[in-house]
């Protein structure tokens, strides 16, 4: 149980482009999801919290007009890195939350997007 | 953002030791949560504390819940190569929803 699948699981684009990254958990209902990014060597930072029906909350220096999150769903959340740049290139992972507030994360297995 | 600070860094073993790693934070934590991340693959959880003093097992692996409630230890006895990877703790403090992530501990097994 308890199975988040991101798609895709890697992505190469131009500099300038848009690019979608979905999460979705696929045997449980999900109120809350986070999205974190990862670089080489590095923990999982933060970047946004994605809830259901509302706005996502940002983290402190994330740039909410450039990772659009969208919550539609209890099962789908989404990340839109909107013109992308090289330093966008990073392993961004999703995770889903089942039940109540400290409950555990469940991630899924990330998506590497690399900018040209 | 802010992080735990997980010890050691890095550690190579031989296969059959028994591994120890701990994670410290300078805020009390209500949760603590232990997960393994291999290269390309997200974090899969291992074992979740929610108690002071809670000790909690899944197979080889032991996780405790520090009495202070700042600290977290997680064991591995007899390690094998398939221990290979990285191990983060994670938490979350009162009033928050929010998991805060530990640097790290990379765990390299010699054969």
């Amino acid at each position: 149980g308890a199975v988040v699948s991101q798609h895709p699981s890697w992505v190469i684009c131009k500099s300038g482009t848009s690019v979608k990254i979905e999460c979705r958990s696929l045997d449980f209902q999900a109120t809350t999801m986070f999205w974190y990014r990862q670089f080489p060597k590095q923990s999982l930072m933060l970047m946004a919290t994605s809830n259901e029906g509302s706005k996502a909350t940002y983290e402190q220096g994330v740039e909410k007009d450039k990772f659009l999150i969208n919550h539609a769903s209890l099962t789908l959340s989404t990340l839109t890195v909107t013109s992308a740049h090289p330093e966008d290139s990073s392993f961004y992972i999703c995770s889903a939350r089942e039940g109540f507030d400290n409950s555990p994360l469940h991630f899924g297995n990330g998506t590497r997007l690399t900018v040209t | 953002g802010q992080q735990l600070n997980q010890s050691p860094q890095s550690m190579f073993i031989q296969e059959g030791e028994d591994v120890s790693m701990n994670c410290t934070s300078s805020s009390i934590f209500n949760t603590w949560l232990w997960y393994k991340q291999d290269p390309g693959e997200g974090p899969v959880l291992l074992i979740a504390l929610y108690k002071a003093g809670e000790l909690t097992s899944n197979g080889r692996l032991t996780a405790q819940f520090g009495i202070t409630r700042k600290d977290s230890f997680l064991n591995i006895s007899a390690s094998i190569p398939s221990d290979v990877g990285i191990y983060f703790c994670a938490g979350t403090t009162s009033g928050t929803y929010k998991y805060i992530f530990g640097t790290g501990t990379r765990l390299k097994v010699l054969a």
